[in-house]
């Protein structure tokens, strides 16, 4: 079946610096991903839809410029977290679909960071 | 305004026994409804889809239904196992909108032993 592959899967870093998280679509092209984010114990909240070949759709109070959002290709989003404070400690996931807005969703196994 | 409620939030059952998780959603056009299975720490599962037309369908141990006309699905887990602790989502899909998705805040499920 769809894979989708998140990596890293966990990473610490410190106040400041930036991480970048990688999105890959395994055995389909997706021309859309989604990024999300989930706090303990909450479900997904929507941050931002990534469109293949051009700019990505943020959610309201998504900071754009904080959480950089790349596309390059068809099968590859990325996702990186600017100037990281410890409040954007959180468990971030990608998700895609193989084919039509109506076909199920394949979610990636999450990147948990940690902002020290 | 489209919304996706769950209950209850969180369950303990013993393990072995039956349990039951409700969705309820406001979502219009209503196209399709899943049930997620997300471990700890990992990505959500797909478990089921339910179409309009669809009332009731299985995966193993777990069956979902579907209520179009009430706007109401349920989750039944057949004699619980420990390694279906996990969070169960419900998401709701809309036939438009270009962010057509909507999450239920899921249901936190713990089997002991």
């Amino acid at each position: 079946g769809a894979v989708v592959s998140q990596h890293p899967s966990r990473v610490i870093c410190k106040s400041g610096t930036s991480v970048k998280i990688e999105c890959r679509s395994l055995d389909f092209q997706a021309t859309t991903m989604f990024w999300y984010r989930q706090f303990p114990k909450q479900s997904l909240m929507l941050m931002a839809t990534s469109n293949e070949g051009s700019k990505a759709t943020y959610e309201q109070g998504v900071e754009k410029d904080k959480f950089l959002i790349n596309h390059a290709s068809l099968t590859l989003s990325t996702l990186t977290v600017t100037s990281a404070h410890p409040e954007d400690s959180s468990f971030y996931i990608c998700s895609a679909r193989d084919r039509g807005n109506h076909s199920p969703l394949h979610f990636g196994n999450g990147t948990r960071l940690t902002v020290t | 305004k489209n919304q996706v409620e769950q209950s209850p939030q969180s369950l303990i059952i013993l393990e072995g026994k039956n349990c039951t998780l409700q969705c309820n959603y406001t979502v219009s056009p209503f196209s399709n409804l899943r049930w997620y299975k997300q471990d700890t720490g990992r990505g959500p599962v797909s478990l089921t889809i339910m179409t309009f037309s669809e009332n009731t369908k299985s995966n193993g141990r777990y069956t979902a239904t579907l209520d179009a006309d009430t706007k109401q699905s349920s989750l039944h887990i057949t004699a619980s196992q420990l390694s279906d602790s996990a969070s169960y989502i419900c998401v709701v899909s809309a036939q438009t909108g270009a962010n057509n998705l909507f999450f239920g805040t899921g249901t936190r499920l713990t089997v002991i032993p």
